[in-house]
C-alpha cells in the first residue's frame, strides 16, 4: 500500500528563521512527487512537481528535494505570510492511476 | 485565466438527504478529481474523470458517485448523506497523459445535520 508521511505535524519558527518540512514515502513506483501549500478552509495551492530523484525545484523563500524515499521543503527566512499547512502527495505509477495520495500535512506557524 | 471553480461554496443537508456539487475545471483541461478533506483529516482520493468516463474510484461507498459532463465540467451526488459525510469537497483539474500539476478549487463545505 502506498503511505506518504510528513513531519513534523506542527513546527512554530521566528521570522527568518530557516527551517525543513519531511515527506517521506513508500510506493510500488513514483510518477510524481507534489508540494502543496493550503490556508484554513481554502483549497490546496501548487507549489512545485519533482519527478527524480536528485532533482530541485525553488520559488521564492522555498525549495523542494526529492531522493529515492523522501522528499523535503526548505523554507529559507520564512515571513508571517508563510504560515500554512503544507501538504506532500505522490502520483504513483500504477496502470492508469492519476490521483493523488496525500501525507496529512505540516501545520506551519512563523512568529513575527 | 480561470481557475477550478466549485459550486457552492457551503451546503447544508439534512440527514438521509442527497448533496449535489459542482466543478468547472480549468480550460483544457480533461481530467476531474474528486477528493474528501473531513476536519483534522488529510484529503482522501473520492474520484477521477477523464473524458467523460470514471477511470478510478477510491474507498468511498456507492452512494458517492458522479459525472462528468461533454465540457469536461463534473459533478459529485452524495446519496443518504450521513453526519460522518461533512467535510470540505475539494476538486481538482490536470491534463492527462503528461506529468502536469493538478490544480485544486476551493472546494465545497458540505454540513449533514
Amino acid at each position: 500500500e502506498d503511505q506518504v508521511t510528513q513531519s513534523p505535524e506542527a513546527l512554530r519558527l521566528q521570522e527568518g528563521e530557516s527551517s525543513s518540512l519531511n515527506c517521506s514515502y513508500t510506493v510500488s513506483g513514483l510518477r510524481g512527487l507534489f508540494w502543496y501549500r493550503q490556508d484554513p478552509g481554502k483549497g490546496p495551492e501548487f507549489l512545485f512537481t519533482l519527478y527524480s530523484a536528485g532533482e530541485e525545484k525553488e520559488k521564492e523563500r522555498l525549495k523542494a528535494t526529492l531522493t529515492k524515499k523522501e522528499s523535503f521543503l526548505h523554507i529559507t527566512a520564512p515571513k508571517p505570510e508563510d504560515s500554512a499547512t503544507y501538504l506532500c502527495a505522490v502520483q504513483v505509477l500504477s496502470g492508469s492511476a492519476r490521483q493523488l495520495t496525500f501525507g496529512s500535512g505540516t501545520q506551519l506557524t512563523v512568529l513575527p | 485565466e480561470a481557475g477550478v471553480t466549485q459550486s457552492p461554496t457551503h451546503l447544508i443537508k439534512t440527514r438521509g438527504q442527497q448533496a449535489t456539487l459542482r466543478c468547472s475545471p480549468i480550460s483544457g483541461h480533461t481530467s476531474v478529481y474528486w477528493y474528501q478533506q473531513a476536519l483534522g483529516l488529510g484529503l482522501q482520493f473520492l474520484l477521477w474523470y477523464d473524458e467523460g468516463e470514471e477511470r478510478n474510484r477510491g474507498n468511498f461507498p456507492p452512494r458517492f458517485s458522479g459525472r462528468q459532463f461533454p465540457n469536461y465540467s463534473s459533478e459529485l451526488n452524495v446519496n443518504a448523506l450521513e453526519l460522518e459525510d461533512s467535510a470540505l469537497y475539494l476538486c481538482a483539474s490536470s491534463q492527462t497523459d503528461r506529468n502536469t500539476e493538478a490544480f485544486f478549487g476551493q472546494g465545497t463545505r458540505l454540513t449533514v445535520v
